[in-house]
């Protein structure tokens, strides 16, 4: 069974504060990884669809890093705001068999509240 | 564009019946995905389709639960007959092509059944 681990679980930061949380996947199976950010009471939104290993993706004051080949990406949030209160969920895609895609595996997210 | 919609937003039924809920991609999206969020659990996809064909169902839980896609604009989800252990929020989610795309999520159905 494949399995998608993200640490924290959860985070409180205050305002103004740096963070950055980790979501750790099979190295030796990967086809992509997406992050999303879910607020309570809404539905996920897509943040990042990383590809290749050393992928470096921004917006804003989010950002993602990706390491295939150690089975890890970051997510960093710079100088977090209590709008960026909300889980961020990871979700790794493992190849199937023919170069087709498999299906997304989520992890279980990080839940993080920045207080004002 | 209106995003992904799904219908009902609340569903509460008895063991025993039928449900069916519903989603319209967004347009000239030509993969959609039906998702069931539970606490134990987390986000789990159930099934995919790609050019409304069936891609993997190997998520579906059981024979209780069938999915359809008759046409570009309309996929079902079906549980029947219903347990109340099916109480969850089940999203439908839509993207330009397959895995690699970014989805774009609906707003979900929270079923309960009693």
């Amino acid at each position: 069974i494949l399995n998608v681990e993200q640490s924290p679980q959860s985070l409180h930061v205050q305002e103004g504060d740096s963070t950055n949380f980790t979501c750790s996947f099979p190295s030796s199976n990967f086809y992509a990884l997406h992050w999303y950010r879910w607020e309570t009471a809404k539905s996920p939104e897509a943040l990042f669809v990383m590809t290749l290993n050393g992928d470096e993706k921004k917006k804003g004051r989010i950002s993602a890093t990706l390491n295939t080949k150690e089975g890890y990406s970051y997510l960093y949030i710079k100088g977090s705001q209590p709008e960026d209160s909300a889980t961020y969920l990871c979700a790794f895609i493992p190849p199937l068999y023919g170069g087709s895609q498999g299906n997304l595996i989520f992890g279980k997210g990080t839940k993080l509240s920045v207080k004002p | 564009d209106a995003g992904v919609i799904q219908s009902p937003r609340h569903e509460v039924t008895e063991m025993g019946q039928e449900v069916t809920l519903r989603c319209k991609p967004i347009s000239g999206h030509n993969s959609l995905f039906w998702y069931r969020q539970t606490m134990m659990r987390g986000l789990e996809l159930l099934i995919y389709f790609n050019n409304n064909v069936p891609i993997d169902d190997s998520g579906m839980p059981e024979d209780r639960f069938s999915a359809k896609m008759p046409n570009a604009s309309f996929s079902t989800l079906k549980i029947q007959p219903s347990e109340p252990r099916d109480s969850a929020v089940y999203f439908c989610a839509s993207s330009r092509g397959g895995n690699q795309e970014t989805q774009y999520f609906g707003p979900g159905t929270r079923l309960l059944v009693l």
